[in-house]
């Protein structure tokens, strides 16, 4: 299975703070997509990254959040200021090959970020 | 509102028996269906996609599709206690490579 790598694996910080996600998706592709699991609950889109621009964003997806492309590999996820309710895995996903078709997404690790 | 609905469990199944487990979904122009499987505090492991109504076969992991009935299943045949997980089905809407939206997830306990 194609590998998608995260750092770090859990992040603790103090409400308003700013936190940087970082993810590193399956090499050669340029669809890239953010999602995120509060504990007990559904994993829920956040945005979506197509050729160094969003393509898609959900509501969560509000002025608090950014996702920028720094380098050519790594993608990062950006809250501003975090708040309480931010706490969540976030997960980065990349479309894989050959696996089940095209348009299959394959899950990094998760970043834990914990909003204390 | 798209929506992905699932039984939220738990099922419980002894070991070797087979695990059926069922999502609904409300976007009728959905074309791509997926199964993954969670482990507690682990991320989504892809385990089976489907596109086309029927049944797709991979090891003991069978997925089946209604697209008329907005139906998708997958079924755990000899079933073992190493499958016991949250079982998330999860949907593609039509064109491009979009996003997927998730259902809640049926916990799955195989016992022995």
């Amino acid at each position: 299975e194609p590998e998608v790598t995260q750092t770090p694996s859990h992040q603790v910080t103090q409400m308003g703070q700013e936190v940087i996600l970082r993810c590193v998706p399956i090499s050669n592709h340029l669809y890239f997509y953010w999602y995120r699991q509060i504990l007990g609950q559904k994993v829920e889109f956040l945005v979506s990254f197509y050729n160094n621009e969003i393509s898609e964003k959900s509501e969560i997806f509000d002025d608090q959040f950014s996702v920028e492309r720094p380098d050519g590999s790594n993608f990062t996820l950006k809250i501003r200021s975090t708040k309480l309710e931010d706490s969540a895995m976030y997960f980065c996903a990349s479309p894989g090959l050959k696996r089940g078709g095209g348009d299959t997404q394959y899950f990094g690790p998760g970043t834990r970020l914990t909003v204390l | 509102q798209k929506e992905v609905e699932q039984n939220s469990g738990p099922l419980s199944v002894p070991e070797g028996a087979i695990a059926s487990l069922n999502c609904t979904y409300s976007d009728r122009g959905s074309q791509s269906f997926f199964w993954y499987r969670q482990y507690s505090g682990k991320s989504p492991e892809l385990i089976m996609s489907i596109y086309s109504n029927g049944d797709k076969e991979d090891g003991r992991f069978t997925a089946q599709l209604n697209k008329a009935s907005q139906y998708v299943s997958l079924l755990i045949r000899d079933s073992q206690p190493s499958d016991s997980a949250t079982y998330l089905c999860a949907v593609r809407g039509s064109g491009g490579y979009n996003k997927l939206i998730f259902g809640a997830g049926t916990r799955l306990a195989v016992h022995p």
